[in-house]
């Protein structure tokens, strides 16, 4: 079975500063799909990246990117230029590659990281 | 339009009680996932349906029924509501890679 695992419970960054979240998962297969949520207060899952496991580039999307180690299942989260808004619960997910052309693989979770953005 | 549609938003009910939760999906895509939120915010699935059929079910009491009518709907029926079925509820779809979230139920038993 496929696991994630976030081991950081809780990170905090400066306004404008860097911050990076861990995420590393286990896996046999060889092609999946990893994603970044982000889950602030009101509750709402909010995709924040995704990343193909066939792609070496790793994904970035305007002020997020991942750098991805496939060899060694990390996937970690850089968050550049950090805003307030930022803050929130960010979930690592893995997801099971498709079957049959469906799209019934199921996301994994990893705990979670709450993120602090201190202006 | 909201893509993903689930209500109700809150629900506290009493032990014992029998309640569900709807959700309804306007994307058009063909797999609908039930997840649960526990108090530690780890996030767990508990049933997927694939074009109205039942391809998931992870270890969930009897007492979680999914039912989907069409592909655009999944609802989540609980009977017997117990102390510990107090979570988050999120409805899910997915076409390919991509997936949409509701806004989840936050239940209460009491």
């Amino acid at each position: 079975a496929q696991t994630v695992t976030q081991s950081q419970p809780e990170m905090s960054v400066q306004e404008a500063e860097t911050v990076t979240l861990s995420c590393t998962y286990d896996t046999s297969e060889s092609d999946y799909y990893l994603f970044w949520y982000k889950q602030p207060p009101s509750r709402q899952m909010i995709l924040v990246i995704r990343q193909e496991a066939y792609k070496q580039q790793n994904a970035t999307e305007n002020r997020f990117s991942v750098n991805f180690q496939k060899a060694a299942k990390s996937f970690s989260l850089k968050i550049s230029d950090s805003q307030l808004g930022d803050a929130a619960m960010y979930f690592c997910a893995y997801r099971t590659p498709n079957a049959g052309g469906t799209s019934y693989g199921k996301l994994t979770f990893g705990q979670g990281t709450i993120l602090t953005v201190h202006p | 339009d909201t893509a993903v549609s689930q209500t109700p938003k809150y629900l506290v009910t009493q032990m014992g009680n029998d309640k569900s939760i709807k959700c309804e999906q306007n994307l058009g895509h063909d797999t609908m996932y039930w997840y649960k939120q526990d108090s530690k915010k780890f996030l767990k699935i508990m049933f997927s349906y694939n074009n109205k059929e039942l391809i998931i079910n992870e270890t969930v009491p009897n007492r979680f029924s999914p039912k989907s009518p069409d592909k655009a709907h999944l609802n989540l029926h609980i009977n017997s509501l117990e102390l510990g079925d107090s979570a988050v509820y999120f409805c899910a779809s997915s076409h390919r890679f991509r997936s949409a979230f509701g806004s989840g139920t936050r239940l209460t038993v009491v």
